[in-house]
Order: structure tokens, then C-alpha cells, then sequence
């Protein structure tokens, strides 16, 4: 069955310290990749995605990710957190030729100010 | 612009009710999505609709049952709740093709099931 790991599910850093989060994901054919974030008592949202092209993508609030294919890996990087990026995060895939998207049980980051 | 709406916000259900979760949005998309979100399990799918007058069913259909009314709407039916029903509900609608491919959320509908 078609899966996503996210190998973090709770991670606490101080500001300023890097943050990468890890996702991996089974499936052999092409995939639509994404993060979503939830911040505290909001609504989860579009934090970037992925679909072709260079495999670094950059996102909203400083956020990239890097898609290694060989690794079905999409793991999520910012080098300097702030206070303001404790939230749930969410891995999410949609292979193609389907309509369901495929969340990870997403890792939750607390950033100690 | 609302995006995705969802009604009610929370709600308390004994064991045996039934009760329609409402999802609209205004952006004109085709597909429409919910999805149970579990501590330490994620986001979880229990059905969607590619496009209106079409549904499927998820990962954990069993317990629900789902109208798309149309095409801005997509309700949720639980016919006789149970304590493992206990869940926040999201309604997420997407514009897949393209460029766009996102999700967009609701705020979530808290359920607790007693």
C-alpha cells in the first residue's frame, strides 16, 4: 500500500537552531509532493510542493525542501527556526493518475524562544 | 472569498446518533476531500470526490456515508456514531491539474462521541 513516513513526530530546538524533517514515501511512480503546516489553531496550509524541475523548492517563511528520487525522499530544511514555526507539519504525496492525496502522520515542532 | 467552510465547529454526540458534517467552498473546484485527523496518526481519508456526482471512498470509509450536493458542496453522514468517531474533521477542496494541485483546508469540525 502506498504510504508516507515521516520519521519525527515530535522535535524540539531552540531559535535560530537549523531544522530538517524527514519524509519518505512508497510508491514507484511519478508523485506530487507537498508540505502542509498547522499552526496552532489555524488551518493547515500549503507550505510548498513539488512536481518537476529543479528538486529544491523554496516555500513560504523561508522553508525548502529537496525531492531525491532514488532516496523517495522529501525532506524538509530552514536554517534558522523562529519561535513563530511551532506548528504540526505534514508530509503529503498525490501519485499520479489519482486524486488522493497521501499525508504522513506529521511531526510536531516546538520552537523554544 | 471564505475558501472552505465547515459547520459546526464542535459537537457532542451519545453513542447511536447520527449527525451531517457541511463542507462548501467558493473557488470553484472540482475536487472535494475528507479527511479524519487522529493524534499520532495524521490525516487520514475518508472519502472524496474527483468531481461532482462522483464519490470514493478513502482509507477508513467504514461508518460514514458522503453526498456531494453539488458542485461547491460535500457533506459528511455518520449514521450511528461511535466512541471510535471521536476525531477533528476536515473538508479540503483542491483544482488538481496544472500548476495547482493544492489542498485547501476548513477550519475542522471537533467531534467527541460519548
Amino acid at each position: 500500500a502506498q504510504s508516507v513516513s515521516q520519521h519525527n513526530h515530535h522535535v524540539i530546538l531552540s531559535e535560530a537552531a537549523s531544522l530538517e524533517l524527514g519524509c519518505n514515501y512508497s510508491y514507484g511512480g511519478t508523485v506530487n509532493l507537498f508540505w502542509y503546516v498547522q499552526y496552532p489553531g489555524q488551518h493547515l496550509q500549503l507550505l510548498l510542493k513539488y512536481f518537476s524541475g529543479d528538486p529544491l523548492v523554496k516555500g513560504i517563511k523561508g522553508f525548502e525542501a529537496e525531492f531525491i528520487k532514488s532516496k523517495f525522499s522529501f525532506n524538509l530544511r530552514k536554517p534558522s527556526v523562529q519561535w513563530s514555526d511551532t506548528a504540526e507539519y505534514f508530509c503529503a504525496v498525490r501519485p499520479s493518475g489519482t486524486y488522493k492525496y497521501i499525508f504522513g502522520t506529521g511531526t510536531r515542532l516546538k520552537v523554544l524562544a | 472569498n471564505a475558501g472552505v467552510t465547515q459547520t459546526p465547529k464542535f459537537q457532542v454526540l451519545k453513542t447511536g446518533q447520527s449527525m451531517t458534517l457541511q463542507c462548501a467552498q467558493d473557488m470553484n473546484h472540482n475536487s472535494m476531500y475528507w479527511y479524519r485527523q487522529d493524534p499520532g496518526m495524521g490525516l487520514r481519508l475518508i472519502y472524496y470526490s474527483a468531481s461532482e456526482g462522483t464519490t470514493d471512498k478513502g482509507e477508513v470509509p467504514n461508518g460514514y456515508n458522503v453526498s456531494r450536493l453539488n458542485k461547491r458542496e460535500f457533506s459528511l453522514r455518520l449514521e450511528s456514531a461511535a466512541p471510535s468517531q471521536t476525531s477533528v474533521y476536515f473538508c479540503a477542496s483542491s483544482d488538481q491539474g496544472g500548476y495547482t494541485d493544492t489542498q485547501y483546508f476548513g477550519p475542522g469540525t471537533r467531534l467527541t462521541v460519548l
